[in-house]
Parts: structure tokens; C-alpha cells; sequence
């Protein structure tokens, strides 16, 4: 158990809607990362937060948003679906950003736009 | 551009039978290799971290190792429960801004 928490496990919804994934990092952490993986792209970075503030983003499309609370945990918002956003979206936190920090996963929501 | 190439896409092992994953690399300037091991229906999990070439580490049939362009991740005598895939993930200093880029895995299978 990474100590990750992610919910919900799955999820199932039609184009066009919205969902909110969400996410609780391990105790002490303070960075939050998200993540999605598809069969033909592999896991690709989205954004990352840092005790709250926004660090740094990936390929993360305009109808995605995240954020981070005061109490660490951070929600990952995805809007407009379309079919091709259906996938795995992980959560990782670390304790600093860097190489001497590994990241630890969460065990992903499955996300089916239909 | 930042790249992880991970070869082979799967491998099929019997049980007791030792092979090697590659990952070949392509980074500005690398401040760390990442090896991690994913179940179906799981997140990574964190293996090993790599700084500099010459670099090995190792975890029970595990051994991974660090060249300059690339690392292989060596299984010794594997057993079933070492059927997963593998990841591999680098670090640097460029326009990753500091995160992550993964390969897209090795997927091993390991019969008894």
C-alpha cells in the first residue's frame, strides 16, 4: 500500500459531462502529481502541486483543472469529455520535488467516457 | 525532445530463466533514472533510483544498472509473482520542467 488514496475507482459517464476525480496524498507529503495512462500513450504528466501551489504542467488539455487544499489532498477536474479522455488517471505524491524523493503512486481512477 | 524507449514491449520467461529489460534514454541532462513495477489494476511502484552511469542497485532477483544513454533492469531466476510491467522513467534538468517522463513499459510474463 503506497498510502495513496484515489477515488472513485471507477468511473463511467457520457460526452459532454463533467467529473471530479480526487485525491489524498501520503501523510508528510506535500507534492501532488496527476497522471494519465492510456494504452497507446503510456503514463503522461498532467500537473503537478506543491503545498497548494501550482509547480508545473504537462500535456494537460484546457478542459482540465486541478487544484490542491490546505489539508494536501487535490482534485483533478475534467470537463467537456469526449471518448478519447477515457483512461487511467493516477495521483502521486512525494515529499519535496527532485530526484531524492520518489514519487508514489495511487492506484487510479478508471475513467469511461461513453 | 525528452525520450524513454523501452524494449522489448513484452517478454515471456519461464520460471528460473534470467533475462534483461532495456531502457534507452534521451535527455538534456539527466538528474535520475526511475525503475518502477506496475500490477494490473495498480499504480507504479517505486523500485530503484539511478544517478550517474556505473550506478547498480538491487532488490531481491532484481539488479538494475546505468549507462549513459541507457539502463537495463536485470531479473535473475524470476518467478511467477515477478509477472508485471516494467517501467522506466527519467528525470532531468531540461524541459520536463523537473517531472517525470516515462517509457511504456516491458511487460513480463514468468511461467512456472
Amino acid at each position: 500500500d503506497s498510502g495513496v488514496t484515489q477515488t472513485p475507482k471507477h468511473l463511467i459517464t457520457a460526452t459532454g459531462q463533467r467529473v471530479t476525480l480526487r485525491c489524498s496524498p501520503r501523510s508528510g507529503d506535500l507534492s501532488v502529481y496527476w497522471y494519465q495512462q492510456s494504452l497507446d500513450q503510456g503514463l503522461q504528466f498532467l500537473i503537478q502541486y506543491y503545498n497548494g501551489e501550482e509547480r508545473a504542467k504537462g500535456n494537460i488539455l484546457e478542459r482540465f483543472s486541478a487544484q490542491q487544499f490546505p489539508d494536501l489532498h487535490s482534485e483533478l477536474n475534467l470537463s467537456s469529455l469526449e471518448l478519447g479522455d477515457s483512461a487511467l488517471y493516477f495521483c502521486a505524491s512525494s515529499e519535496i520535488q527532485g530526484p531524492n524523493s520518489p514519487l508514489h503512486f495511487g492506484n487510479g481512477t478508471r475513467l469511461t467516457v461513453t | 525532445e525528452d525520450q524513454v524507449t523501452q524494449s522489448p514491449e513484452a517478454l515471456r520467461l519461464q520460471e528460473g530463466e534470467s533475462s534483461s529489460l532495456n531502457c534507452s534514454y534521451t535527455v538534456s541532462g539527466l538528474r535520475g533514472l526511475f525503475w518502477y513495477r506496475q500490477d494490473p489494476g495498480k499504480g507504479p511502484e517505486f523500485l530503484f533510483t539511478l544517478y550517474s552511469a556505473g550506478e547498480e542497485k538491487e532488490k531481491e532477483r532484481l539488479k538494475a544498472t546505468l549507462t549513459k544513454k541507457e539502463s537495463f533492469l536485470h531479473i535473475t531466476a524470476p518467478k511467477p509473482e515477478d509477472s508485471a510491467t516494467y517501467l522506466c522513467a527519467v528525470l532531468d534538468y531540461g524541459g520536463s520542467q523537473g517531472n517525470l517522463i516515462f517509457g511504456k513499459g516491458t511487460k513480463l510474463s514468468v511461467k512456472p
